[in-house]
């Protein structure tokens, strides 16, 4: 089954600086890939995601690259602020097994510090 | 319902004991997930239905878990003969909107199990 490799497990960056996290997935047939995050106490709540068919996304200071050749994606996120501090969690589905399951990732602890 | 519904909210239990936990999806989602979610840790998938389509079971750690989903709404995972490793948030998420599944989960509050 689908496998996703979440890296770094914890990021700590300045404000105003860029934070970059990056995953690997396993099963070349995969298609759909979000990213999610979870704020202390919170649920999980999507942010972006991108589909196979295009190489990269971006809303306002986050953005999305997809390397479906490598099978990885990476998210960056532009003039960091405190409120952006959270877990962040990579997923991929609509592999082999062709269903909506998602699986995820281990998840990122970011820290912007002011 | 506005959003997904999980109860309890809080659940603590002796080892050996049965729990069932339960999820009200959002009104129309087709698609229904559970995962749990151990402290520090991620999001470990358990469960997924869809539709009228056998359940991915695939994620369930042990034949002590079990879930179901009646009438192609409400869910409920039970974990039965509980151990202390099964401690955990668990998480239920749906998807499917006017049938179709976007891929965009929403996700419950989570219900905490302890065994203690």
């Amino acid at each position: 089954g689908e496998n996703v490799e979440q890296h770094p497990s914890t990021l700590s960056v300045q404000e105003g600086d860029s934070a970059v996290i990056k995953c690997t997935y396993s099963d070349s047939a995969s298609n759909y890939f979000p990213w999610y995050k979870q704020e202390l106490g919170k649920r999980p709540q999507l942010i972006i995601d991108i589909r196979s068919n295009v190489g990269e996304k971006k809303d306002q200071r986050i953005a999305v690259t997809l390397n479906k050749t490598a099978k990885h994606f990476s998210l960056h996120i532009t003039e960091t602020q405190p409120e952006d501090s959270a877990v962040y969690f990579c997923a991929a589905s609509g592999g082999s097994s062709n269903t909506g399951k998602l699986i995820f990732g281990q998840g990122t602890t970011l820290q912007v510090k002011p | 319902g506005a959003g997904v519904s999980q109860s309890p909210s809080n659940k603590v239990t002796e080892k050996g004991k049965d729990v069932e936990l339960r999820c009200d999806p959002i009104s129309g989602h087709t698609a229904l997930y559970w995962y749990r979610q151990s402290l520090g840790q991620g999001l470990e998938f358990l469960i997924y239905f869809q539709g009228n389509s056998a359940p991915d079971k695939s994620g369930l750690p042990s034949d002590r878990f079990s879930a179901e989903r009646t009438g192609g709404s409400v869910s409920t995972l039970t974990i039965q003969r509980t151990q202390q490793e099964d401690s955990a948030v668990y998480l239920c998420a749906s998807d499917g909107g006017r049938g179709e599944v976007t891929g965009e989960l929403f996700f419950g509050e989570g219900s905490r199990l302890t065994v203690l």
